[in-house]
């Protein structure tokens, strides 16, 4: 169980153009979803928090207008990255907290590589 | 401030041979300290998550045991396929998001 899946994989991209990234949670639905980016030899780094249907809380220095976050349902959370730029590229790994079992425990995706041209 | 500190930064053991992991904390009211794995290019993969001093899990080659101060994590006779960097995170009342360490990368050699 707590399964939690990201598409794509990896991503390259021109700069200027918009790229999104979707992390559903396949197995338990998500109240609560996460997006985090990581540098090569770093920790995670966390973007912005997203609740079902409300809007996204961005962490200090994280431009909203540039990642733009949906939650649109229990299951599904998109990161939208607009305008790319070469230095968004980055390693982006989105989590899930669940309704059922521990409230604190979060399941993390495979990641997101991202390369901006 | 919470804060999470891992030691070592990095360990290289031959196979079958057992060592631990050790992870400190400052933090208050912990609301739990999880233990994931994480593989280069891959996302952490949850492994434990401990609640009270005195508290330990287990999972096939790996344990993990919290005090008031510290968790370890003890990898028994160790195989290759464990080569990862394991995090050491925490969640406490004060702090709105996770604080994680930065990790000790193991490796190990067959």
């Amino acid at each position: 169980g707590a399964v939690v899946s990201q598409h794509p994989s990896w991503v390259i991209c021109k700069s200027g153009t918009s790229v999104k990234i979707e992390c559903r949670s396949l197995d338990f639905q998500a109240t609560t979803m996460f997006w985090y980016r990581q540098f090569p030899k770093q920790s995670l780094m966390l973007m912005a928090t997203s609740n079902e249907g409300s809007k996204a809380t961005y962490e200090q220095g994280v431009e909203k207008d540039k990642f733009l976050i949906n939650h649109a349902s229990l299951t599904l959370s998109t990161l939208t990255v607009t305008s790319a730029h070469p230095e968004d590229s980055s390693f982006y790994i989105c989590s899930a907290r669940g309704t059922s079992g521990s409230q604190y425990e979060q399941f993390f995706g495979p990641g997101t590589r991202l390369t901006v041209l | 401030e919470d804060q999470v500190t891992q030691s070592p930064e990095a360990l290289r053991l031959q196979e079958g041979e057992s060592s631990s992991l050790n992870c400190s904390y400052t933090v208050s009211g912990l609301r739990g300290l999880f233990w994931y794995r994480q593989d280069p290019g891959k996302g952490p993969e949850f492994l434990f998550t401990l609640y009270s001093a005195g508290e330990e899990k287990e999972k096939e080659r790996l344990k993990a045991t919290l005090t008031k101060k510290e968790s370890f994590l003890h990898i028994t006779a160790p195989k290759p396929e464990d080569s990862a960097t394991y995090l050491c995170v925490t969640h406490s009342g004060s702090a709105r998001q996770l604080t994680f360490g930065s990790g000790t990368q193991l490796t190990v050699l067959p």
